[in-house]
Protein backbone atom coordinates (compact mmCIF):
# COMPACT_ATOMS: atom_id res chain seq x y z
CA UNK A 1 0.00 0.00 0.00
CA UNK A 2 1.47 3.17 -0.41
CA UNK A 3 2.28 5.47 1.88
CA UNK A 4 3.47 8.91 2.79
CA UNK A 5 6.12 10.01 5.96
CA UNK A 6 6.94 12.64 6.81
CA UNK A 7 9.89 13.13 9.31
CA UNK A 8 9.44 15.93 11.51
CA UNK A 9 6.48 16.31 13.23
CA UNK A 10 7.49 19.59 15.39
CA UNK A 11 9.75 21.77 14.02
CA UNK A 12 10.49 25.40 15.79
CA UNK A 13 12.79 27.55 14.12
CA UNK A 14 13.61 31.61 14.68
CA UNK A 15 12.92 34.00 11.95
CA UNK A 16 15.36 33.87 9.25
CA UNK A 17 16.34 30.41 9.68
CA UNK A 18 16.31 28.18 6.49
CA UNK A 19 13.47 25.59 6.51
CA UNK A 20 13.68 21.87 5.26
CA UNK A 21 10.72 19.44 5.65
CA UNK A 22 11.53 15.99 4.69
CA UNK A 23 8.60 13.48 2.63
CA UNK A 24 9.09 10.13 1.39
CA UNK A 25 6.93 8.50 -0.25
CA UNK A 26 6.62 4.32 -1.26
CA UNK A 27 5.08 3.76 -4.60
CA UNK A 28 7.27 2.85 -7.71
CA UNK A 29 5.55 4.38 -10.22
CA UNK A 30 4.54 7.77 -11.37
CA UNK A 31 3.77 10.11 -8.87
CA UNK A 32 1.87 13.22 -8.77
CA UNK A 33 3.43 15.65 -5.42
CA UNK A 34 1.52 18.11 -3.80
CA UNK A 35 2.64 20.03 -0.82
CA UNK A 36 -0.17 22.03 1.16
CA UNK A 37 -0.29 24.24 4.28
CA UNK A 38 -2.47 25.38 7.03
CA UNK A 39 -2.12 28.45 8.68
CA UNK A 40 -3.70 28.91 12.08
CA UNK A 41 -7.64 28.94 11.38
CA UNK A 42 -7.57 28.71 7.92
CA UNK A 43 -8.16 26.16 5.51
CA UNK A 44 -5.93 23.69 3.97
CA UNK A 45 -4.60 25.49 0.35
CA UNK A 46 -1.60 24.01 -2.07
CA UNK A 47 1.30 25.01 -1.46
CA UNK A 48 3.02 23.57 -4.55
CA UNK A 49 2.83 20.37 -6.87
CA UNK A 50 4.95 18.26 -9.03
CA UNK A 51 3.57 16.68 -11.95
CA UNK A 52 6.38 15.90 -14.42
CA UNK A 53 9.00 17.96 -15.95
CA UNK A 54 11.87 20.15 -13.88
CA UNK A 55 12.02 18.29 -10.25
CA UNK A 56 12.35 21.27 -8.67
CA UNK A 57 9.04 23.07 -8.67
CA UNK A 58 8.15 26.79 -6.90
CA UNK A 59 5.09 27.77 -4.85
CA UNK A 60 3.78 30.42 -2.97
CA UNK A 61 5.40 32.41 -0.69
CA UNK A 62 9.00 31.82 -1.55
CA UNK A 63 8.77 28.00 -0.81
CA UNK A 64 10.34 25.41 -3.31
CA UNK A 65 10.55 21.75 -3.41
CA UNK A 66 12.91 19.01 -5.06
CA UNK A 67 11.92 16.04 -6.63
CA UNK A 68 13.77 13.23 -6.12
CA UNK A 69 12.54 9.80 -7.69
CA UNK A 70 15.75 7.64 -6.61
CA UNK A 71 15.49 8.84 -3.17
CA UNK A 72 11.17 8.60 -3.10
CA UNK A 73 11.39 11.81 -2.00
CA UNK A 74 9.95 15.85 -2.20
CA UNK A 75 11.43 18.11 0.34
CA UNK A 76 9.93 21.20 1.13
CA UNK A 77 12.60 23.91 1.36
CA UNK A 78 12.10 27.88 1.97
CA UNK A 79 15.56 29.98 2.56
CA UNK A 80 14.16 32.64 5.34
CA UNK A 81 11.27 31.77 6.94
CA UNK A 82 9.04 33.97 8.52
CA UNK A 83 6.87 34.43 11.97
CA UNK A 84 3.61 34.24 9.25
CA UNK A 85 5.01 30.59 8.07
CA UNK A 86 3.88 29.32 11.09
CA UNK A 87 1.64 26.66 9.83
CA UNK A 88 1.15 23.12 9.90
CA UNK A 89 2.56 21.64 6.35
CA UNK A 90 1.28 18.57 4.63
CA UNK A 91 2.40 16.49 1.71
CA UNK A 92 0.73 14.07 -0.61
CA UNK A 93 0.89 11.83 -3.32
CA UNK A 94 -1.21 10.39 -5.85
CA UNK A 95 -0.02 7.62 -7.00
CA UNK A 96 -2.35 6.02 -9.80
CA UNK A 97 -4.96 5.63 -6.88
CA UNK A 98 -8.16 7.74 -7.22
CA UNK A 99 -7.03 9.53 -3.89
CA UNK A 100 -4.74 11.43 -2.38
CA UNK A 101 -2.60 9.64 0.62
CA UNK A 102 -1.46 12.40 3.20
CA UNK A 103 1.58 12.09 5.23
CA UNK A 104 1.02 13.16 9.09
CA UNK A 105 2.06 16.79 8.70
CA UNK A 106 4.35 18.37 10.28
CA UNK A 107 3.66 21.49 12.71
CA UNK A 108 5.92 24.72 12.22
CA UNK A 109 6.34 27.65 15.13
CA UNK A 110 8.58 30.23 13.94
CA UNK A 111 9.36 32.97 16.39
CA UNK A 112 10.31 36.38 15.74
CA UNK B 1 -11.30 30.66 -7.48
CA UNK B 2 -12.72 27.41 -6.28
CA UNK B 3 -15.15 27.49 -3.66
CA UNK B 4 -15.61 25.02 -1.26
CA UNK B 5 -18.04 25.40 1.40
CA UNK B 6 -18.99 23.40 4.94
CA UNK B 7 -22.33 23.80 6.60
CA UNK B 8 -21.07 24.81 9.99
CA UNK B 9 -17.74 25.45 11.09
CA UNK B 10 -18.81 23.89 14.54
CA UNK B 11 -21.10 21.11 15.87
CA UNK B 12 -21.63 19.29 19.04
CA UNK B 13 -23.75 16.64 19.12
CA UNK B 14 -24.69 14.08 21.76
CA UNK B 15 -23.88 10.24 21.50
CA UNK B 16 -26.10 8.36 19.19
CA UNK B 17 -27.50 11.44 17.64
CA UNK B 18 -27.45 11.27 13.61
CA UNK B 19 -25.38 14.24 12.09
CA UNK B 20 -25.42 15.74 8.67
CA UNK B 21 -22.15 17.28 7.08
CA UNK B 22 -22.64 19.56 3.99
CA UNK B 23 -20.35 20.87 1.61
CA UNK B 24 -20.98 22.07 -1.58
CA UNK B 25 -18.29 23.13 -4.22
CA UNK B 26 -18.93 25.78 -7.20
CA UNK B 27 -16.33 24.55 -9.94
CA UNK B 28 -18.51 21.70 -11.67
CA UNK B 29 -15.82 19.30 -10.02
CA UNK B 30 -16.01 15.28 -11.04
CA UNK B 31 -14.78 14.15 -7.55
CA UNK B 32 -15.27 15.27 -3.83
CA UNK B 33 -14.49 13.81 -0.97
CA UNK B 34 -14.57 13.27 3.13
CA UNK B 35 -11.94 13.43 5.50
CA UNK B 36 -11.12 13.63 8.81
CA UNK B 37 -8.10 15.11 10.41
CA UNK B 38 -6.60 14.26 13.87
CA UNK B 39 -3.32 15.31 15.40
CA UNK B 40 -0.25 13.20 14.43
CA UNK B 41 -2.76 11.27 12.11
CA UNK B 42 -2.48 13.91 9.08
CA UNK B 43 -5.77 13.70 6.99
CA UNK B 44 -7.87 10.03 6.66
CA UNK B 45 -10.06 9.83 3.50
CA UNK B 46 -13.49 8.78 5.06
CA UNK B 47 -15.45 8.47 1.15
CA UNK B 48 -15.20 9.84 -2.10
CA UNK B 49 -17.33 10.59 -4.78
CA UNK B 50 -16.54 10.56 -8.38
CA UNK B 51 -19.83 11.32 -10.02
CA UNK B 52 -23.33 12.21 -9.11
CA UNK B 53 -24.99 8.81 -7.08
CA UNK B 54 -21.41 7.52 -7.28
CA UNK B 55 -19.22 6.18 -3.96
CA UNK B 56 -16.34 4.59 -2.91
CA UNK B 57 -15.16 3.69 0.09
CA UNK B 58 -11.86 5.63 1.45
CA UNK B 59 -9.33 4.08 4.06
CA UNK B 60 -11.84 4.42 7.01
CA UNK B 61 -15.64 4.32 6.12
CA UNK B 62 -16.87 2.67 9.23
CA UNK B 63 -19.50 4.31 11.10
CA UNK B 64 -20.01 6.65 8.49
CA UNK B 65 -22.27 7.10 4.78
CA UNK B 66 -22.06 9.75 2.30
CA UNK B 67 -24.72 11.08 -0.09
CA UNK B 68 -24.22 12.66 -3.43
CA UNK B 69 -27.75 13.55 -4.99
CA UNK B 70 -26.55 16.73 -7.29
CA UNK B 71 -23.04 17.23 -8.52
CA UNK B 72 -22.19 20.15 -6.16
CA UNK B 73 -23.11 18.51 -3.10
CA UNK B 74 -21.67 15.65 -1.03
CA UNK B 75 -22.85 15.01 2.07
CA UNK B 76 -20.96 13.23 5.54
CA UNK B 77 -23.77 11.03 7.52
CA UNK B 78 -22.64 9.49 11.31
CA UNK B 79 -25.78 7.27 11.75
CA UNK B 80 -25.21 7.05 15.28
CA UNK B 81 -22.71 9.17 16.67
CA UNK B 82 -19.79 8.13 18.93
CA UNK B 83 -17.34 9.94 21.25
CA UNK B 84 -14.70 8.95 19.06
CA UNK B 85 -16.03 10.74 15.91
CA UNK B 86 -15.48 13.63 17.70
CA UNK B 87 -12.59 15.35 15.03
CA UNK B 88 -12.50 17.97 12.19
CA UNK B 89 -14.09 17.03 8.91
CA UNK B 90 -12.45 18.53 5.85
CA UNK B 91 -14.01 18.46 2.46
CA UNK B 92 -12.36 18.37 -0.80
CA UNK B 93 -13.34 18.40 -4.30
CA UNK B 94 -10.94 18.01 -7.85
CA UNK B 95 -11.26 18.33 -11.28
CA UNK B 96 -9.45 15.27 -11.90
CA UNK B 97 -8.16 12.33 -9.21
CA UNK B 98 -4.22 12.70 -10.16
CA UNK B 99 -5.27 17.12 -10.00
CA UNK B 100 -4.90 18.68 -6.91
CA UNK B 101 -7.40 19.29 -4.03
CA UNK B 102 -9.73 21.87 -3.17
CA UNK B 103 -10.40 21.99 0.72
CA UNK B 104 -13.28 23.67 2.42
CA UNK B 105 -13.04 25.37 6.05
CA UNK B 106 -13.40 22.41 7.74
CA UNK B 107 -16.18 21.24 10.86
CA UNK B 108 -15.14 20.61 14.33
CA UNK B 109 -17.35 18.58 15.68
CA UNK B 110 -17.80 17.07 19.22
CA UNK B 111 -19.53 14.08 20.57
CA UNK B 112 -20.13 14.01 24.07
Amino acid sequence: AQSVSQHNHHVILSEAASLELGCNYSYGGTVNLFWYVQYPGQHLQLLLKYFSGDPLVKGIKGFEAEFIKSKFSFNLRKPSVQWSDTAEYFCAVNGGYNKLIFGAGTRLAVHP
Amino acid sequence: DVKVTQSSRYLVKRTGEKVFLECVQDMDHENMFWYRQDPGLGLRLIYFSYDVKMKEKGDIPEGYSVSREKKERFSLILESASTNQTSMYLCASSFDFSYEQYFGPGTRLTVT
